[in-house]
């Protein structure tokens, strides 16, 4: 099976920078997900890492670490509507030889000012 | 369509009802995914379509769980003789265009009630 833990909550400052972790059990893995959700919203897709190393794309970027089953997700320059919730999934390949995403609980993030 | 529409976005049953929630994926997505998702918890998978056919289906949670596709574009999940720990937001997701395959599109999601 998949075992997926990060942070249930967590507190930033307006313009400063948070790290939000993720690690993860799961054989099978073919990459990682990070996706962003607002209360009420559709999860919306931020980022995506199959190789070791960091992904960056504007304000946001992702580590990947598969022999440490460790990802990261990076926020620069918080705004309040960077409050949301932030979820982390793998995909794995499954016995029916198709791939699947399972979800951790997700981060929920509040920025105050 | 532009995005993954949902319909009804809300429904509220009573216990031992019948309902369908209905999914309209991006036009050309070839794979579909529904999820549960309970208040503060992620996303669960329930069942992933590729084309018509359920692909895997092992997270659905019991019997009076079903969902068709049958013509590879809308789906229906069906949830028989409702209980109230059927309660939650129903997502679907869909994904499939040739390079982005691995990324999936989520709908709003159906709020499912039931009382």
């Amino acid at each position: 099976g998949q075992n997926i833990d990060q942070p249930t909550e967590m507190t930033a400052t307006e313009g400063a920078i948070v790290q939000i972790n993720c690690t993860y059990q799961t054989s099978g893995f073919n990459g990682l997900f990070w996706y962003q959700q607002h209360a009420g919203e559709a999860p919306t897709f931020l980022s995506y890492n199959v190789l070791d190393g960091l992904e960056e794309k504007g304000r946001f970027s992702s580590f990947l670490s598969r022999s440490k089953g460790y990802s990261y997700l990076l926020l620069k320059e918080l705004q309040m509507k960077d409050s949301a919730s932030y979820l982390c999934a793998v995909r794995d390949l499954r016995g029916a030889g198709s791939y699947q995403l399972t979800f951790g609980k997700g981060t929920k993030l509040s920025v105050i000012p | 369509g532009a995005g993954v529409s949902q319909t009804p976005s809300n429904k509220v049953t009573e216990k031992g009802k019948y309902v369908e929630l209905r999914c309209d994926p991006i036009s050309g997505h070839t794979a579909l995914y529904w999820y549960r998702q309970s208040l503060g918890q992620g996303p669960e998978f329930l069942i992933y379509f590729q084309g018509t056919g359920a692909a895997d289906d092992s997270g659905l949670p019991n019997d009076r769980f079903f969902a068709v596709r049958p013509e590879g574009s809308v789906s229906t999940l069906k949830i028989q003789r409702t209980e109230r720990g059927d309660s939650a937001v129903y997502l679907c997701a869909s994904g499939g265009l040739a390079g982005v395959a691995h990324i999936l599109t989520f709908g709003a999601g159906s709020r499912l009630t039931v009382l």
